[in-house]
């Protein structure tokens, strides 16, 4: 089955920064990624989504790259701002009939005024 | 529009008590999801449903059961609860796949300590 690791666990940026977010998928057959926000006490929000027949989507200071060959996807996030902090969750999603998401275990980013 | 919204928002249980989380949807959504999230592991499905009267397994279903008598409700049972299933529970639903990949909308927990 699918496989999604995320990198790193956490990260702190200093406000105004940019910020990385990376993740690896195993199943080449994966065709959608979303990535989900998550606020203290508060379910994860998708905040952008991207599908295996583009390489890049950007919604203003959001961006995320897919890699097909690599079979590896990240985040970034520009200009940085203190309510950017959160839990960034990865996942994908196999074609195939499955319904299911596989989700990576988290980035815990700390965005320091 | 209220989304997903679960009840209870919390609740404390002892080893071997029964209980019923409920997930409600209004977005007319025929899937539903049950997740639960543990420190450092993210997010596990538990089991799924992709219409009124038909439920899956996920990764991590045991112990747990499901049912989706109506379309809008989707509810996960702890028939004898264990110290394991100490967790943050989520609910999550999506328009069907059929039509493309669809993004999946998140309740905001319910947090369930067994004793």
């Amino acid at each position: 089955g699918e496989n999604v690791e995320q990198h790193p666990s956490t990260l702190s940026v200093q406000e105004g920064d940019s910020a990385v977010i990376k993740c690896t998928y195993s199943d080449s057959a994966s065709n959608y990624f979303p990535w989900y926000k998550q606020e203290l006490g508060k379910g994860p929000q998708l905040i952008i989504d991207i599908r295996s027949n583009v390489g890049e989507k950007k919604d203003q200071r959001i961006a995320v790259t897919l890699n097909k060959t690599a079979k590896h996807f990240s985040l970034h996030i520009t200009e940085t701002q203190p309510e950017d902090s959160a839990v960034y969750f990865c996942a994908a999603k196999s074609q195939g009939g499955s319904e299911k998401l596989v989700f990576g275990k988290g980035t815990k980013l700390t965005v320091n005024p | 529009n209220a989304g997903v919204t679960q009840t209870p928002k919390f609740r404390v249980l002892k080893t071997g008590q029964s209980m019923t989380l409920l997930c409600a949807q209004d977005m007319n959504h025929e899937y539903m999801y049950w997740y639960r999230q543990d420190p450092g592991m993210g997010l596990r499905l538990i089991h799924y449903s992709v219409g009124e009267g038909t439920t899956a397994k996920g990764e991590v279903p045991d112990g747990y059961n499901v049912s989706r008598l109506k379309k809008q409700n989707f509810l996960l049972g702890l028939e004898s609860a264990a110290p394991s299933q100490t967790s943050v529970y989520f609910c999550a639903s999506s328009y069907s796949q059929g039509a493309g990949n669809q993004p999946q909308h998140f309740g905001d927990g319910t947090r369930l300590s067994i004793l």
